[in-house]
């Protein structure tokens, strides 16, 4: 079963424009946590930000937020003020047992300036 | 600290023989995986280790072999290799259970495995 789906495979956004990419996740823990990753063409895995399923509040790193809508099992991104150098592939993944993580196919993103 | 290293950056075999992927972390973290990630997917785990001497499964584990004899490295051995192993292989870290960002992954810069 799919746990994490990202439907949106490209996505265009201008130069500082918010953008928001979505994931759904499926789960039966009630203690899960999620993650969202950059993956830029040099290909190395860069974290930008986590929620726990008990997180009362939505996570902030900078200018990446997470928009937790626990009862429709989605962890949507939102990126403000988006930079060129926010063009990359987005990864949302859920944690599972031993610290594993499950992904999503990813979603492209791609700044205009 | 070093963090997260993995060797070789590159690696091409021919269909049949079998190698070693290095992976090895200095945050003295219990637990460690090894993931692939094929071309336009996400990753995917291979295996995974809770701590030394103790390793499971993930969702592709055929024809690849871990063991886990330190807390610091985490090798993964491909027996016989096939071209539909051709991936980029990234190895990860994290602290484990409990205390603050126990929950942080920390990825090495991955591997690139070509079988022809």
């Amino acid at each position: 079963a799919q746990k994490i789906t990202q439907t949106q495979p490209g996505m265009f956004v201008q130069e500082k424009e918010a953008v928001t990419l979505d994931c759904t996740y499926d789960t039966s823990d009630p203690s899960y946590g999620l993650f969202w990753y950059k993956q830029p063409s040099s290909g190395e895995m860069i974290f930008l930000i986590y929620q726990g399923s008990y997180d009362q509040q939505n996570a902030t790193e900078g200018r990446y937020s997470l928009n937790f809508q626990k009862a429709r099992k989605s962890a949507n991104l939102v990126i403000s003020a988006s930079q060129l150098g926010d063009s990359a592939m987005y990864f949302c993944a859920i944690l599972e047992y031993g610290n594993k993580l499950v992904f999503g196919a990813g979603t492209i993103l791609r700044v205009k300036s | 600290n070093a963090g997260v290293t993995q060797t070789p950056k590159f690696q091409v075999l021919k269909t049949g023989q079998s190698m070693t992927l290095q992976c090895a972390q200095d945050m003295n973290h219990e637990y460690m995986s090894w993931y692939r990630q094929d071309p336009g997917m996400g990753l995917r785990l291979i295996h995974y280790s809770v701590g030394a001497g103790i390793t499971d499964q993930g969702e592709v584990p055929n024809g690849y072999n871990v063991s886990r004899s330190t807390t610091e490295d985490f090798p993964l051995r491909l027996l016989s290799a096939a071209p539909s192993q051709t991936s980029v292989y990234f190895c990860a870290s994290s602290r484990g259970t409990g205390g603050s960002k126990s929950y942080e992954q920390y990825f090495g810069p991955g591997t690139r495995l070509t079988v022809t």
